[in-house]
């Protein structure tokens, strides 16, 4: 069974901080990677993806792959407190996604 | 351009009773999927769909069965609720081979007493 793995949490930092999530993969040849952000009593939404090693950024969010050590991270730079939800890393596996059990992250005034 | 649309969002049902879980896109998308969320378990598939006229079950697909009635139409049947039923259901949509990834609905919370 391949398996996602993830703090559950909670995570807790001060606005404007650098929060930094991370997750683990067991599965040597997977290939893309996905973080979901669900607010409570929300579905996910899809923030980042990646697909190769190094950093993908966008805005205030930048996603880190090391496939050597199957690892993957989400940074979110100057945290807001709006920036409070679960985020859910997803790994692909052929035809679906696996996804870890999600850490909770609060950023506080 | 709704996305991915479920129905009932919140459904209560008696030990035993039958239900289907409703979901339909109109993104054009070739997959689709069942998940449920329980608290400290995060999102385990249930079934999916990868393309028109396929379904394969997932991690947990024991009490449920499901229908792709066509591309933008999938369907999960509870034949027999139990309590352990009891979660939030979430279908899923994507085109992965287009770099297309999972869109989520609304969610369905059902309650199995």
């Amino acid at each position: 069974q391949k398996e996602v793995e993830q703090n559950s949490g909670p995570l807790s930092v001060p606005e404007g901080a650098i929060a930094s999530l991370n997750c683990t993969y067991s599965d040597r040849g997977s290939q893309s990677f996905f973080w979901y952000r669900q607010y409570s009593g929300k579905s996910p939404e899809l923030i980042m993806s990646i697909y190769s090693n190094g950093d993908q950024e966008d805005g205030r969010f930048t996603a880190q792959l090391n496939k050597a050590s199957q690892y993957v991270s989400l940074l979110i730079r100057d945290s807001q407190p709006s920036d409070s939800a679960t985020y859910l890393c997803a790994v692909r596996d052929t035809d679906k996604l696996i996804f870890g059990t999600g850490t909770r992250l609060q950023v506080f005034p | 351009n709704a996305g991915v649309t479920q129905t009932p969002k919140f459904q209560v049902l008696k030990t035993g009773q039958s239900m289907t879980l409703q979901c339909a896109q109109d993104m054009n998308h070739n997959s689709m999927y069942w998940y449920r969320q329980d608290p400290g378990m995060g999102l385990r598939l249930i079934y999916y769909s990868a393309s028109e006229g396929t379904t394969d079950k997932g991690e947990v697909p024991n009490g449920y069965n499901v229908s792709r009635l066509n591309k933008r139409e999938f369907s999960l049947r509870l034949e027999s609720a139990a309590p352990s039923q009891t979660s939030v259901y979430f279908c899923a949509s994507s085109s992965p081979w287009t770099g297309t990834e999972a869109f989520f609905g609304q969610g369905t919370r059902l309650t199995v007493v």
